[in-house]
Order: structure tokens, then sequence, then C-alpha cells
């Protein structure tokens, strides 16, 4: 069974400035991805960026970048550069490569963006 | 790419009633998703398709809830003889085949069970 743990359920972030958001995991797979969601208040699901458990280096997409530490099983997103349009809740999710087809989410972390 | 879309958005019904919510996924994905989030928590994994078959189903779905995804296409997820407990916000999502392709999520349908 794989778990997800967001140990921060809020945050508060002056705009312009960077935020790192914490997600620890544990998975007996052996091979894995690390997924990352934004949810705006109006309540879609975006996708925001993948790292696969093999890959050597961290992910990175425009802003977004992950911060992958296998050996500490954790996987922190990192934005760079904060916007107003960056308030949201944030989710961190993991799936096996192999078996099944589950997505785990964890709790979230509710990022705001003071002006 | 026109996204996933759910139908209805917003679904207020009377306990012991039955619901029924579409999903139309992105065309040509050939998995599909559905999720239930309740407040103050990530979505939770219900049930998945491939193509027509339903190939992995959550034990939170219990025997009142059923899917169908009769060609492959859209799904319809039903709950009969809902309970108050059952409200929460149901997410549809889809992907291509295989490999890392991430979950592509629709805006949902917030039910809420009176």
């Amino acid at each position: 069974a794989q778990k997800i743990t967001q140990t921060q359920p809020g945050m508060f972030v002056q705009e312009k400035e960077a935020v790192t958001l914490d997600c620890t995991y544990d998975t007996s797979d052996p091979s894995y991805g690390l997924f990352w969601y934004k949810q705006p208040s109006s309540g879609e699901m975006i996708f925001l960026i993948y790292q696969g458990s093999y890959d050597q280096q961290n992910a990175t997409e425009g802003r977004y970048s992950l911060n992958f530490q296998k050996a500490r099983k954790s996987a922190n997103l990192v934005i760079s550069a904060s916007q107003l349009g960056d308030s949201a809740m944030y989710f961190c999710a993991m799936r096996p490569n192999f078996g099944n087809e589950k997505l785990t989410f964890g709790t979230g972390t509710r990022l705001t963006i003071i002006p | 790419d026109t996204g996933v879309s759910q139908d209805p958005r917003h679904k207020i019904t009377k306990r012991g009633q039955n619901v029924t919510f579409r999903c139309d996924p992105i065309s040509e994905h050939n998995r599909l998703y559905w999720y239930r989030q309740t407040l103050g928590q990530g979505p939770e994994f219900l049930t998945y398709f491939q193509n027509e078959a339903q190939l992995e189903k959550s034990r939170l779905l219990s025997d009142r809830f059923s899917a169908e995804r009769p060609k492959g296409s859209f799904s319809t997820l039903e709950i009969q003889r809902t309970e108050q407990g059952d409200s929460a916000m149901y997410l549809c999502a889809s992907r291509r085949d295989g490999g890392d392709s991430p979950l592509h999520f629709g805006n949902g349908t917030r039910l809420t069970v009176t």
C-alpha cells in the first residue's frame, strides 16, 4: 500500500518569493511515479509536474520544480517567484508503475500568496 | 483536446434517492477513473476502466455504487439509495494508455444529500 504525507495544512507566502511544499511518501513498490496537482477554489485538479522514481534528475516545469530525495522518500514541490494566482490547494500523489492504477493522494496544503 | 467533461456540476438530492453522474473523457484516452473527494481531504480512488472493462474497484465502492463505461467512451456513476455520507465531490479523470502519463481531471460533480 502507498501512503502520502503532507504535513503543512496551510502556508502563507509573500508574492514573488519562492515556496517549498513538503511531501513524503511510503511504498514497497520498486518503481513508481510522483505527481503534484493544484486545485483552485473552482475545484478542478490541474496537473503540475511528474517525477519518476528512476529519473536521475529532478523534474522541472516552468516555475515548478520537484526536489526528489529518494533515500528520504520525499518529493517536495518548489514554486519560484510566486504569483497571486498560485493561491490554491496543492496535492502530492503517487502511483506504482506496475500492478495497479490507483493514484494515492495526500491531504493537501493550502497555499495563500500575500500581495 | 477539449478536456474531461462532467455533468451535472452540482446535484442536491434527498436521502434515499438514486443519482447518476456522467463523465466524458478526453477523446482517445482509453483509461478512465472515478475519485471521491470530501472536504479537507485529497481525492480517494473509487474505480478504473480500461476501455469498457472495469479493472479495479476500491473497497469504498459499496454495493450501492455502480459504474459503467459501455462503449469505452463516456462513463456513468450511479449511487442508489443515497445517504448523507455520500455527500462529496465526485471527480472523473482520464489518461492515455500506459507509462507515466498523468491523470487529467474534470471539474467534478458536487453531490449534496439532504
